[in-house]
């Protein structure tokens, strides 16, 4: 069983279109997170929420939206999108910060 | 606010040598501290960590590191290698709290490539 799972695994999508990206977990933490990886590697976290409710927001422009229908669930919606934000998008859960489990990353690719 | 630094951004290696990839953090408060490995194509999983006690940390794999405060250091050691190794080490850290609002800084990640 898959603990964290992220679909799709690849996406690719013009300029200005709207897209999301789902996050489901199966292991029962109250924290999920959203994490972007850059063209170098670097990784830095987007959101986390703890129980629905948004604990942390870095300086992520408005045009991304994460929502958290249930504990099980966080999924990121982008609004036009622009090549800059062609990236890997992890999604992790945990019960605190130093338990995280990450999915496979959905490689988001803006032409 | 915390920073992670690690130096090399590549490290190739022979297979069966040992390795030591180097992290360094800055934090203004107590610590928690990780490393992580990113196989190719994959996400992130944990090799081990360090929230207290010994400062000597096992992790799988057969990966240790050692936590130096003094130095503010934690760096990643395995005696021998294998070609299954190869991969992306990203060393971070978490601040402590109590408040729930912990999140992971993460360094720049060392690329470590495996001789055959």
């Amino acid at each position: 069983d898959t603990a964290v799972s992220q679909t799709p695994k690849y996406l690719v999508t013009q300029m200005g279109n709207d897209k999301s990206i789902k996050c489901e977990q199966n292991l029962g933490h109250d924290t999920m997170y959203w994490y972007k990886q850059d063209s170098k590697k670097f990784l830095k976290i987007m959101f986390s929420y703890n129980n629905k409710e948004l604990i942390i927001n870095e300086t992520v422009p408005n045009r991304f939206s994460p929502k958290s229908p249930d504990k099980a669930h966080l999924n990121l919606h982008i609004n036009s999108l622009e090549l800059g934000d062609s990236a890997v998008y992890f999604c992790a859960s945990g019960r605190r910060a130093y338990e995280q489990y990450f999915g496979p990353g959905t490689r988001l690719t803006v032409t | 606010a915390q920073s992670v630094t690690q130096l090399d951004s590549q490290v190739p290696v022979f297979e069966e040598a040992p390795v030591e990839l180097r992290c360094n953090y800055s934090s203004s408060v107590s610590v928690y501290l990780f490393w992580y490995v990113q196989y190719p194509n994959q996400g992130l999983q944990l090799l081990l960590k360090y929230l207290s006690g010994s400062t000597l940390v096992k992790g799988i794999n057969g990966f240790e590191a050692e936590f130096n405060k003094s130095q503010t250091s934690f760096h990643l050691r395995k005696p021998s290698v294998h070609i299954s190794d190869t991969a992306e080490y990203f060393c971070a850290v978490s601040p402590i709290s109590n408040f729930g609002n912990e999140k992971l800084t993460f360094g720049t990640g060392t690329r470590l490539t495996i001789i055959p």
